[in-house]
């Protein structure tokens, strides 16, 4: 099941700059994307959420931006910090039903 | 902050054995979830849960599987014959509406 992918298994960032996370999506059905963070043995804790029907969703130092056009959406998280360090997963729902969750990306914030 | 939990957090059961996992969602949430994750692989959907019914199951939720809600507060799952493939991280998870939902920190499960 490939839905939803995040082809960029790690990402690393010197803290300060900007960590942008990539998530692409083949089901034109789905209507809400979320972003999740993961640390080890811990479940995943909501970060941030957009409706199909925005292009742009921004909380603090959160902004996720949605490309339907290209099934495209993206996380900048500015500034980095080390504390962010963590796995970052992009879900996806089709009327607000179970999440269709991508394999994960490795965020690495370096002092 | 409410918050999801689930009991226990780890649970090592023999093959062909029941377990029941336990979760408690968010108290004013009406919908419920079971995730699983196993290890090195996406967290996957099993089965929603909504006004005592399920609403949406997985093909990985076979009969093995069930979900209940004893009372007002609790939400478990249980597996009736685990397999060595069921060896995995649960996750339970509430949401308020048909949006973001709300993960607990999971429950690791061990079939020897």
């Amino acid at each position: 099941d490939q839905q939803v992918k995040q082809n960029s298994p790690s990402l690393s960032v010197q803290e300060g700059r900007i960590s942008i996370l990539n998530c692409d999506y083949t089901n034109s059905m789905f209507d809400y994307f979320l972003w999740y963070k993961k640390y080890p043995a811990e479940g995943p804790t909501f970060l941030i959420s957009i409706s199909s029907i925005k292009d742009k969703n921004e909380d603090g130092r959160f902004t996720v931006f949605l490309n339907k056009s290209a099934k495209h959406l993206s996380l900048h998280i500015v500034p980095s910090q080390p504390g962010d360090s963590a796995v970052y997963f992009c879900a996806a729902s089709a009327g607000g039903n179970k999440l269709v969750f991508g394999a994960g990306t490795i965020l690495r914030v370096k002092s | 902050e409410p918050e999801v939990t689930q009991t226990p957090s780890h649970q090592v059961t023999q093959m062909g054995q029941e377990v029941i996992l336990r979760c408690v969602p968010i108290s004013n949430h009406l919908y419920f979830y079971w995730y699983r994750q196993i290890l090195g692989q996406k967290v996957e959907f099993l089965v929603s849960f909504y006004n005592n019914e399920i609403s949406e199951k997985s093909e990985i939720f076979d009969d093995q599987f069930s979900v209940e809600r004893p009372d007002g507060s609790n939400f478990t799952l249980k597996i009736r014959s685990t397999k060595l493939e069921d060896s995995a991280m649960y996750f339970c998870a509430s949401s308020g509406g048909q949006d973001e939902q709300y993960f607990g920190p999971g429950t690791r499960l061990t079939v020897t």
